[in-house]
């Protein structure tokens, strides 16, 4: 039974390129969560997506952030034109139901590291 | 503007001993609230979660208490083990704003053996 995974666990880049994240939910979830977490931070929320939808984007920043969940497939985050302030810990979360009393489950999370 | 604040960054507690981890938020609409254990480089794993129309939630070694007045919740490990040694973070949701988690910015327990 495996949980949320998320590919790869350490990414390197360097300023200017891009960084795509992976997400691959728990079976039988179809809700996908991202969140960041900045050193010595909680984590914030970024975006919330269902299949082929984008439910809540509150979270993401306005320019170079953004998020799918393909109807096949992982869901990815991907950063364009990456600044060192996007170094960070990206966790993805699954869950199966909607609804706030809900629980969700953590991958092990994306350490993105710019150089 | 932080909503949900936990704010002892640190405790240390004696194996055996019980450890209190408390959290406060603000916002007044939240009415779910979870508990993640988180060690590093690894993901929160959930721990135990309340729902705003209770005051207590047991599990195991693990208890939630929830201050609705006081907007305040607090976990509750007995007893503790050197193995509970990690950064816990307190999460809130609200049914009115889907499934978003706030979170707040995590207290580090360390158990002495």
């Amino acid at each position: 039974n495996a949980g949320v995974m998320q590919n790869p666990r350490h990414l390197v880049r360097r300023r200017g390129q891009e960084a795509r994240l992976r997400c691959s939910p728990m079976k039988g979830h179809s809700h996908v969560y991202w969140y960041r977490q900045l050193p010595e931070e909680g984590l914030k929320f970024m975006v919330y997506l269902q299949k082929e939808n984008i439910i809540d984007e509150s979270g993401m920043p306005k320019e170079r952030f953004s998020a799918e969940f393909p109807k096949e497939g992982p869901s990815i985050l991907r950063i364009q034109q990456v600044v060192r302030g996007d170094s960070a810990a990206y966790f993805c979360a699954s869950s199966m139901f909607w609804g706030s009393e809900n629980e969700q489950f953590f991958g092990p999370g994306t350490r993105l590291t710019v150089l | 503007d932080q909503q949900v604040k936990q704010n002892s960054p640190s405790l240390s507690v004696q194996e055996g001993r019980i450890s209190i981890l408390n959290c406060d938020y603000t916002n007044s609409m939240f009415d779910y609230f979870l508990w993640y254990k988180k060690y590093p480089a690894e993901g929160p794993t959930f721990l135990i979660s309340i729902s705003s129309i209770k005051d207590k939630n047991e599990d195991g070694r693990f208890t939630v208490f929830l201050n609705k007045s006081a907007k305040h919740l607090s976990l509750h490990i007995v007893p503790s083990q050197p193995g509970d040694s990690a950064v816990y973070f307190c999460a809130a949701s609200a049914s009115n704003a889907g499934n978003m988690l706030t979170f707040g910015g995590g207290t580090r327990l360390m158990v002495k053996p």
